[in-house]
């Protein structure tokens, strides 16, 4: 079963306007990673926090994680048209010696216009 | 790099029929993922490998799909024999640390 549930499911907004997007998840992690997908495109990786970190920015993107809620939110400033993507949140853990997995939540469907 | 490279990138067969599905993870990444797209079920985890070595096939959906990995290069994901219900995307992932680099997947129509 997935292990990250996102909201919005679907969100649209005016170019310049900022993006917030929100993840919640069942089990303890090691890690929880954002990933972008423009369509017929595979996934790449945003950011990362650890589960010992409360705050992430890179660029325009600011990562937060609250593991007593279990939960994170990704927020988008200044938005772009070039930012219209499906955003996911995707938890990790890893097991000794044995690399690790992500499970993915369903996904955000950004759509920001011009 | 290359980055991960699978081939092909569309498939269309029809039913009963064997797909092959192939991948080539970026250099030294030791780990690899195979996952499935649907508009219905979203990004699903199948198995994944770590240095060649099947980790957890729970999330093959059954006896008709097989992975394998014969060395650090080169993966297959095979389904025989193929249905209607498995037409999706089919994506592979490689890491060599935490954060996995997708290929650009193989779009799979059973018909």
């Amino acid at each position: 079963s997935q292990q990250g549930e996102e909201d919005p499911q679907a969100l649209s907004i005016q170019e310049g306007e900022n993006a917030t997007m929100n993840c919640s998840y069942k089990t303890s992690i090691n890690n929880l990673q954002w990933y972008r997908q423009n369509s017929g495109r595979g996934l790449v990786h945003l950011i990362l926090i650890r589960s010992n970190e409360r705050e992430k920015h890179s660029g325009r993107l600011r990562v937060t994680l609250d593991t007593s809620k279990k939960s994170s939110s990704l927020l988008i400033t200044a938005s772009r048209a070039a930012d219209t993507a499906s955003y996911f949140c995707a938890t990790a853990r890893v097991i000794y010696n044995q690399g690790g997995k992500l499970i993915f939540g369903q996904g955000t469907e950004l759509s920001v216009k011009p | 790099d290359a980055g991960v490279i699978q081939s092909p990138r569309h498939e269309v067969t029809e039913m009963g029929q064997e797909v092959t599905l192939r991948c080539k993870p970026i250099s030294g990444h030791n780990s690899l993922f195979w996952y499935r797209q649907t508009m219905m079920r979203g990004l699903e985890l199948l198995i994944y490998f770590n240095n060649n070595v099947p980790i957890d096939d729970s999330g093959m959906p059954e006896d008709r799909f097989s992975a394998k990995m014969p060395n650090a290069s080169f993966s297959t994901l095979k389904i025989q024999p193929s249905e209607p219900r498995d037409s999706a995307v089919y994506f592979c992932a490689s890491t060599g640390g935490e954060t996995q680099y997708f290929g650009p997947g193989t779009r799979l129509l059973v018909l």
